[in-house]
């Protein structure tokens, strides 16, 4: 296994630009999930993607989140005008289709000036 | 919805002591309770994880318990050393469909002092 990887690193912005991060999982697995990391804060669940098929989303994902996987591999996750409360560490996680472990990418740093 | 709460926020052990870490859940249906740990600048890294059906599990220096009855876990590690510091976070979560969504606590910065 070659890891969970996450495209950028790090991302500045202004505010009310797109942005969009790339994650590609652990070859094999079909579940993917999206996190967001606030400073001194636990990761909090964004959304969730069965092969290709988004199938569950927080609250947290407004409208401006958008979420992708369209050929069941790596995933997009894009922010549309951006918000300075939208700093935050975004993750990436993957696992087994029946496996409860989660394996976490090093995540995309979001700093909206 | 399910709420973790984790104890303490900040845990400063010497070399070689025991550190342990608390969590609480609040949703009886949670069954799968991991610890992660997070260096600086990097994403959560799984080091134990237990499921409901299991009271305690070891994996050499580092064990979870679980009490279900009172709906808490805890973390312990023992014989520290300095790379042990880091943020440990508990997490829960419970099955919901084919998804496996965690809630993570707030975090325990744990400082190993030489």
């Amino acid at each position: 296994d070659t890891g969970v990887s996450q495209d950028p690193r790090h991302k500045i912005t202004k505010r009310g630009q797109n942005v969009t991060f790339r994650c590609d999982p652990i070859s094999e697995h079909n579940r993917l999930y999206w996190y967001r990391q606030t400073l001194g804060q636990g990761p909090e669940f964004l959304t969730y993607f069965q092969n290709e098929a988004q199938l569950e989303k927080s609250r947290l994902l407004s409208d401006r989140f958008s979420a992708e996987r369209p050929k069941g591999s790596f995933s997009t996750l894009e922010i549309q005008r951006t918000e300075q409360g939208d700093s935050a560490m975004y993750l990436c996680a993957s696992s087994r289709s029946g496996g409860d472990t989660q394996y976490f990418g090093p995540g995309t740093r979001l700093t909206v000036l | 919805g399910e709420n973790v709460e984790q104890h303490p926020s900040t845990l400063s052990v010497q070399e070689g002591d025991s550190a342990v870490i608390k969590c609480t859940y609040s949703d009886s249906a949670s069954n799968y309770f991991p610890w992660y740990k997070q260096e600086l600048g990097k994403g959560p890294q799984l080091i134990i994880d237990i499921r409901s059906n299991v009271g305690e599990k070891k994996d050499q220096r580092i064990a979870v318990t679980l009490n279900k009855t009172a709906k808490h876990f805890s973390l312990h590690i023992t014989e520290t050393q300095p790379e042990d510091s880091a943020v440990y976070f508990c997490a829960a979560s419970k099955p919901s469909g084919s998804a496996r969504q965690l809630t993570f606590g707030s975090g325990t910065q744990l400082t190993v002092l030489p």
